[in-house]
């Protein structure tokens, strides 16, 4: 069945420094979801990705969908401690009515 | 509007048992969908609901079940309750405009202690 990876699984970072986490589909997707999930807290909806080779940013973030549909990435400049939290991509294959498969998350620490 | 509400928040229950959970949708959410979080497995989905019929679904054994209501509010059931079944359990309410993302919307889940 269709598999998500991302990468890397944790990042620790200084505070002002850049994040990058990258997932990777087996198949290809029809879109790409990217949810945040504070400790303790319930994954939270950022952004969907549908086209292939969009770029979308959201104030400090910057979402990438593959040229092939098969990854992405999430970009944040300069974090904040406010930015701690686990980055979960979830891949919806091409076929209308499939599930999303979520991958593992990349947990980020933030040191200020 | 009110967020997605799950009932109960946290629950222990023994071995052989059997436990029903409730989600609330967002007002006007047609779709929930339930997940299982755990620290091994992570984010796994479990089904999906559209309108009291299951649009799609996981895989999971038979002792996982849901249900949804004509008023949208949606109910997931395990039944024989093991171990590795002790997990956070998420609903998502699901909306999507026309041409707009399909976009869940997670309640605070139910972790769910078995012992």
């Amino acid at each position: 069945g269709q598999q998500v990876m991302q990468i890397p699984q944790y990042q620790h970072v200084q505070e002002g420094e850049d994040f990058t986490t990258y997932c990777n589909s087996s198949t290809t997707l029809s879109n790409i979801q990217w949810y945040k999930q504070r400790p303790g807290g319930h994954p939270v909806f950022l952004i969907q990705l549908v086209k292939s080779g969009e770029v979308k940013k959201q104030k400090r973030l910057t979402f990438q969908f593959g040229e092939a549909k098969k990854n992405s990435s999430l970009h944040i400049t300069a974090t904040q401690t406010t930015d701690v939290g686990t980055y979960f991509c979830a891949g919806r294959p091409g076929n209308y009515g499939q599930n999303f498969v979520f991958g593992p998350g990349t947990r980020l620490s933030v040191l200020p | 509007k009110a967020g997605v509400t799950q009932t109960p928040r946290y629950l222990i229950k023994t071995r052989g048992q059997q436990v029903t959970l409730s989600c609330s949708p967002i007002s006007g959410h047609r779709s929930v969908s339930w997940y299982q979080q755990t620290p091994g497995q992570g984010l796994q989905f479990l089904f999906e609901y559209f309108s009291e019929t299951q649009r799609n679904k996981g895989n999971f054994p038979g002792r996982f079940s849901g249900r949804q209501f004509s008023n949208s509010r949606s109910e997931m059931n395990v039944s024989t309750l093991e171990l590795g079944d002790s997990a956070l359990y998420l609903c998502a309410s699901n909306f999507q405009e026309t041409g707009g993302p399909y976009e869940q919307y997670f309640g605070p889940g139910t972790r769910l202690t078995v012992t």
